[in-house]
């Protein structure tokens, strides 16, 4: 079955404790994006790569990191979270091809204290 | 800064009447366009795609794009208590040599009047 999977989905952790959320596509696609959805503010990308090591920042990366060191894999890192990342974040993949749509992970709810 | 504006709604219809969700973008280069729908708490899940002037049917799902009023609606037939949902629409541009740049509007909540 073809799927973008994240882990993990939810997780509670405290300011500072370096974390990373994991993602993962069967797709074969070049294409993977991370964003971040919060209540009013609707889905915003925090980084892009358009293939196995070339990331691009996205429109809010500010305490974000990532890297793309395999081509199925496209881990989201955050290196002291803080309050105000706390959100819903989603991984998206695609084909190289930048008209087809992104198949969007289960989402990961991240909470930190 | 492209821009995708929907109106936040709720959007209240009928069961069994047509629901029409509106969004405009500000990049006149966009080439592709999408409709997600999103359950609370759940991740966007694809409904419609369209790349070309007119309508586009799916089912009870229609989508319509004029590029020149740059303008993208989808009309949902015989509504069900199933649509209750947020719809996103997503643009992609074609600015900067990048064509991978989707942007979301804040999506319309839709809700069945039983």
């Amino acid at each position: 079955e073809a799927q973008v999977t994240q882990n993990p989905r939810y997780l509670i952790t405290v300011t500072g404790k370096k974390l990373t959320v994991t993602c993962s596509q069967n797709m074969n696609h070049e294409y993977m994006s991370w964003y971040r959805q919060d209540p009013g503010l609707g889905l915003r990308q925090i980084y892009y790569s358009m293939n196995v090591e070339v990331t691009d920042k996205g429109d809010v990366p500010e305490g974000y990191k990532v890297s793309r060191k395999e081509k199925r894999n496209f881990p989201l890192i955050l290196e002291s979270p803080s309050p105000n990342q706390t959100s819903l974040y989603f991984c998206a993949s695609s084909s190289r091809d930048g008209n087809q749509p992104q198949h969007f992970g289960d989402g990961t709810r991240l909470s930190i204290l | 800064q492209k821009e995708v504006e929907q109106n936040s709604g709720p959007l209240s219809v009928p069961e069994g009447a047509i629901a029409s969700l509106n969004c405009t973008y500000s990049d006149r280069g966009s080439q592709s366009f999408f409709w997600y729908r999103q359950y609370s708490g759940k991740s966007p899940e694809l409904i419609m795609s369209i790349y070309s002037n007119g309508d586009k049917e799916d089912g009870r799902f229609t989508a319509q794009l004029n590029k020149a009023s740059q303008y993208v609606s989808l009309l949902i037939r015989d509504s069900q208590p199933s649509d209750s949902a947020t719809y996103l629409c997503a643009v992609n541009g074609n600015s900067g040599g990048s064509n991978y740049k989707l942007t979301f509007g804040k999506g319309t909540l839709l809700t069945m009047n039983p």
